[in-house]
């Protein structure tokens, strides 16, 4: 498609369920990006994908995110355990190369229960 | 580390008055970029300046660089409703590919 595709929308979990988002950024571009905006905050960057390698995960808030790229195009973004604390917009954005604008996709509204 | 502060984190003008927002780096940035997010929607990109002193326009948008490239603004003349939303600068970060964000300033519009 010609934008970042996310999947779902809207995702609500009981406490301690996994779950997994997914990230479909725009063909060719070889930065992805992961981020949790929680409402009326800016984008907290979470970790940092170039082609399939993860080069920063260091916004990761724990052990339960886990987030891969396996063949340098889609992403997905998991969560294990989830607590209420997760309750956020996940945002996906890609970027043609390292520092260029930033295409966003539409964020994934996640609700812990 | 590095930082980037934007100023003020809320403005409320009538329709019609006009909207500055600040951003300032900790450190030189090679660009800085902006974004526009509307409620319920995503960040959306605006333009990125890259020279000390540009100065771009988008219709009534004027965005500034600073010449040291560690300041940058963005100017609305005669705000619209359709402005409303929230107003982030991001610049790149040390390792040169993240990329570090203000917080944002969030345009508000009287009724």
């Amino acid at each position: 498609g010609a934008g970042v595709s996310q999947s779902p929308r809207y995702k609500v979990a009981k406490r301690g369920q996994d779950v997994a988002l997914r990230c479909d950024p725009i063909s060719g571009h070889v930065s992805l990006f992961w981020y949790q905006q929680a409402l009326g905050q800016g984008p907290e960057f979470l970790t940092y994908f170039q082609n399939e390698a993860q080069l920063d995960k260091s916004g990761l808030p724990s052990d339960r995110f886990f987030a891969e790229r396996p063949e340098g195009s889609v992403s997905t973004l998991k969560i294990q355990r989830t607590q209420q604390e997760d309750s956020a917009v996940y945002l996906c954005a890609s970027s043609f190369h390292n520092s260029q604008p930033q295409h966003f996709g539409d964020g994934t509204r996640l609700s812990i229960l | 580390g590095q930082q980037v502060m934007q100023i003020p984190q809320y403005q409320h003008v009538q329709e019609g008055e006009d909207f500055t927002t600040y951003c300032n780096s900790s450190t030189t940035l090679s660009n800085i970029q902006w974004y526009k997010q509307r409620p319920g929607g995503h960040p959306v990109f605006l333009i990125q300046l890259v020279k000390s002193g540009e100065v771009k326009k988008q219709k009534r948008l004027t965005f500034q660089f600073g010449e040291a490239k560690k300041n940058s603004s963005l100017h609305i003349t005669a705000t619209q409703t359709t402005d409303v939303g929230t107003y982030f600068c991001a610049g790149p970060s040390d390792s040169n590919y993240q990329l570090i964000w203000g917080a944002g300033t969030k345009l508000i519009i009287k009724p």
